[in-house]
Formats: structure tokens, C-alpha cells, sequence
């Protein structure tokens, strides 16, 4: 069976400092990888989606990256975290042959003061 | 772009009700509609999925319609229980894609009290 890990669980950080949230998926190859933000009392909002090695599209300009250097590895980076970086970040799966499921892991809840 | 909203934001009902979701979205041009249900702190997790040439989906006691042309959905819960209580959210894919691009609404919170 497929099982998706992210980790932290939850994380506090000083505005400025650096950021990297990492997000494995296990059973299942070639996955198409996505990380979301939810903001308090808001939708969740797609931040990147990846179809393949190295292959990252970003659906909102904003102060972070993401990047995917193995197929089932996805990681989410900040040089500088902004205070309005705050938030609880999803990592999500989905098939490619069919990509209507998602996935989600168990979040990380991210504090920048 | 697709807009999602959903009614009530919250919702608190005594134990063995019955109760409906509202789900609407602005672009009916759509591929499918999940419902997702996300406990606090945690990730989500998918409840009922509906294609765009469906009209309702049921697992258990949950029922999930479609009215694709009035852009509505609702989720319909039958003798709610206190394992119940979370937060649901509906989300929307449109067509075209090669990877799920939902937009999400921001959930209604379902409090069902013993």
C-alpha cells in the first residue's frame, strides 16, 4: 500500500531564517507530487505541483520553492521566511494514469514570529 | 477562476441528526468534485468523489450530490455521530489538466454533540 510521509509535524521560526519541509511518498512510483497552504479559516491554496524529476510548476508567485531531486521525494525551501509564511503546508500525491485521488499527508503547522 | 464557497462555516447539532453540507462553485465547467473531511492539526482525507456526469455518490451514511449546471453540491449526513465532528471541505477540479488542480473551499466545521 501507499503511504506518504511529511515532517515536521509543526515548526517555529524567526522571520528571516531559512526553510525546508521534506515529503516522502512510499508504494508507488512516478507519483505526481503537489504542496498546499491553508491559511486559518481559509481554502487550501496549490502552491507547486510536480509531474517528474526536477519538474516544478508554481501556481502562486510567492517567497518559497520546491524542489524534487527523487522521484518520490518532494521538498518545500524559504531563503528568508516572511511573517505571512504562516501556516498549516500539505504534502498530496496523485497518480498520474489517474490523477483524480489525492493524497494527503499529515501536514506541517509552520509559525514564523 | 473558480471560486468555491461553502455554507455554513460551522455547524453544531445534537447526536442522531440528520444534516446537509453546501458546496457551490462559480465555473461549472468542471471534471469531478470531492468532499474531504480534515480532523484538527491533520491532513485530509477523501470522502466521496463524484464525476462530472454523475449526480450523487454514497459510502455509508454519507451522500454526496451533484448539480453541476446550478454549480451545487451537497454532502448529507444521516444519524450524525460525535466521530463525525471535523472539518469537511469541497473541492473542484476543472478539465484539461494532467494533475489534480482543485480549488478548495474553506470547509464547514461540523461540531455533533453527544
Amino acid at each position: 500500500s501507499q503511504t506518504i510521509h511529511q515532517w515536521p509535524a509543526t515548526l517555529v521560526q524567526p522571520v528571516g531564517s531559512p526553510l525546508s519541509l521534506e515529503c516522502t511518498v512510499e508504494g508507488t512510483s512516478n507519483p505526481n507530487l503537489y504542496w498546499y497552504r491553508q491559511a486559518a479559516g481559509r481554502g487550501l491554496q496549490l502552491l507547486f505541483y510536480s509531474v517528474g524529476i526536477g519538474q516544478i510548476s508554481s501556481e502562486v508567485p510567492q517567497n518559497l520553492s520546491a524542489s524534487r531531486p527523487q522521484d518520490r521525494q518532494f521538498i518545500l525551501s524559504s531563503k528568508k521566511l516572511l511573517l505571512s509564511d504562516s501556516g498549516f503546508y500539505l504534502c498530496a500525491w496523485s497518480w498520474q494514469a489517474d490523477n483524480e485521488k489525492l493524497f494527503f499527508g499529515s501536514g506541517t503547522q509552520l509559525s514564523v514570529l | 477562476k473558480q471560486e468555491v464557497t461553502q455554507i455554513p462555516a460551522a455547524l453544531s447539532v445534537p447526536e442522531g441528526e440528520n444534516l446537509v453540507l453546501n458546496c457551490s462553485f462559480t465555473d461549472s465547467a468542471i471534471y469531478n468534485l470531492q468532499w474531504f473531511r480534515q480532523d484538527p492539526g491533520k491532513g485530509l482525507t477523501s470522502l466521496l468523489l463524484i464525476q462530472s456526469s454523475q449526480r450523487e455518490q454514497t459510502s455509508g451514511r454519507l451522500n454526496a450530490s451533484l448539480d453541476k449546471s446550478s454549480g451545487r453540491s451537497t454532502l448529507y449526513i444521516a444519524a450524525s455521530q460525535p466521530g463525525d465532528s471535523a472539518t469537511y471541505l469541497c473541492a473542484v477540479s476543472p478539465s484539461g489538466y494532467n494533475f489534480n488542480k482543485f480549488y478548495f473551499g474553506s470547509g464547514t466545521k461540523l461540531n455533533v454533540k453527544p
